[in-house]
């Protein structure tokens, strides 16, 4: 009864270094998103993916970049990190069964760039 | 601007008391509305959505909210709150169909006293 599962959990890291973060899906799901959540500003979209093999920008997609290359998942990568990406970030992915579905949220990843 | 608003921050309410969170949108048309909920550490879970018909809706864990056209909002209740409602909740809304994108507002603390 996984769901969404987004590793890891928490990480630091140096501003310049790289990292991917990986968020994986068992329901089989066809549209998955990434988002950042800072404080007061709830949760805001960095890309998503209708399927496999396609991606599309959010409303805060620089710094950041994602694959799909299977449709189970979907990660997100920092190029070059800097202290603006300190933040949590959330994966999740839902259903193309008729307009409106739910999405389904992973825990979270909590990132820290110093 | 296309937006979601929620205009309390944070909210206390006694245990027992009843709760009404505000959820404002300003779009052309009708969006696709939705409540999460969003325990400590934890991601997001769907409360309840709205898309026609009938614009009192019932969610999960006894809550429900009311579509008013009128006032372009989407206010969440629950008669009597508890304990484990202490959560933050955000509003949420899907525009651009085909992809479900979310928009989220920026989120309301509930804070529940004895």
């Amino acid at each position: 009864n996984a769901g969404v599962t987004q590793t890891p959990k928490f990480r630091v890291l140096k501003t310049g270094q790289s990292m991917t973060l990986l968020c994986a899906q068992d329901m089989n799901h066809e549209y998955m998103y990434w988002y950042r959540q800072d404080p007061g500003m709830g949760l805001r979209l960095i890309h998503y993916s209708v399927g496999e093999g396609t991606t599309a920008k959010g409303e805060v997609p620089d710094g950041y970049n994602v694959s799909r290359l299977k449709k189970q998942n979907f990660l997100l990568g920092l190029e070059s990190a800097a202290p603006s990406q300190t933040s949590v970030y959330f994966c999740a992915s839902s259903t193309t069964g008729g307009l409106g579905q739910p999405q389904h949220f992973g825990d979270g990843t909590r990132l820290s760039i110093l | 601007a296309q937006s979601v608003t929620q205009p309390d921050i944070h909210i206390t309410v006694s245990e027992g008391a009843s709760l009404e969170l505000r959820c404002n949108y300003s779009y052309g048309a009708t969006p696709y509305l939705f409540w999460y909920v969003q325990s400590p550490g934890q991601g997001l879970q769907l409360l309840l959505k709205y898309f026609s018909g009938d614009t009192l809706v019932q969610g999960i864990k006894g809550f429900e909210a009311e579509f008013k056209r009128s006032q372009s909002s989407f206010n969440l209740r629950k008669p009597s709150v508890h304990w484990s409602d202490a959560a933050e909740y955000f509003c949420a809304v899907v525009l651009n169909f085909g992809n479900e994108k979310l928009t989220f507002g920026t989120g309301t603390r509930l804070t529940i006293i004895p």
